[in-house]
């Protein structure tokens, strides 16, 4: 597509219910980045995807959070058991490559009440 | 790790230019990227620079010294819709997928 697409772009949970969040990069994008951003805070990095495979999980706060990548495109980020402190919104970006600019879509605000 | 200092918010006028500056530790650097993003927004790119001097794109221009681990983005002829923060982040040359962002710059350019 034209950007970054991003599902769903608002979303209010329980607490302890699991959560999908949907990426769709932009079309040729072998890179998906998935960053999350706390109100008020800095971008943090939570994991990276060169075509289907994930070379750095590194960022992912805990195991209640999984991604995966299927056909090189959408990538699904997955919190299990949401607490309060997941409340923030998730940022899906891609780029053309390692090193390449990378563009960010709209985002997926996430509340957990 | 890779430590992004910039300021936490700056202030101007309608009009003028404001500079922010933004420091990094140079081990293993391959780049530097400026975002822009307004509040409730995600962020957008501005510039990126790899190599050192002065990258000018219309009233924004990116300056970079590897060296001193260095970077700036200048902001001419501020517009209220200037009004944004400013994210400086810096790529690792052996880890260089991946952008570590500074907290970001707030600026408020009043009339």
């Amino acid at each position: 597509g034209a950007g970054v697409s991003q599902s769903p772009s608002n979303k209010v949970t329980e607490k302890g219910k699991d959560v999908e969040l949907r990426c769709d990069p932009i079309s040729g994008h072998t890179a998906l980045y998935w960053y999350r951003q706390s109100l008020g805070q800095g971008l943090e990095f939570l994991i990276y995807f060169q075509g289907n495979s994930a070379p750095d999980k590194s960022g992912l706060p805990s195991d209640r959070f999984s991604a995966e990548r299927t056909g090189g495109s959408v990538s699904t980020l997955t919190i299990q058991r949401t607490q309060q402190e997941d409340s923030a919104v998730y940022l899906c970006a891609s780029s053309a490559g390692r090193g390449n600019t990378i563009y960010f879509g709209e985002g997926s605000w996430l509340t957990v009440v | 790790g890779q430590n992004i200092d910039q300021p936490t918010e700056m202030t101007a006028t309608e009009g003028a230019i404001v500079q922010i500056n933004c420091t990094y530790q140079t081990s293993g650097f391959n780049g530097l990227f400026w975002y822009q993003q307004h509040a409730g927004e995600a962020p957008t790119f501005l510039s990126y620079n790899v190599l050192d001097g002065l990258e000018e794109k219309g009233r924004f221009s990116s300056f970079l010294s590897r060296s001193k681990g260095y970077s700036y983005l200048l902001l001419k002829e501020l517009q209220m819709k200037d009004s944004a923060s400013y994210l400086c982040a810096g790529v690792l040359r052996s880890n260089d997928y991946k952008l570590s962002f500074g907290a970001g710059t707030t600026v408020t350019v009043r009339a």
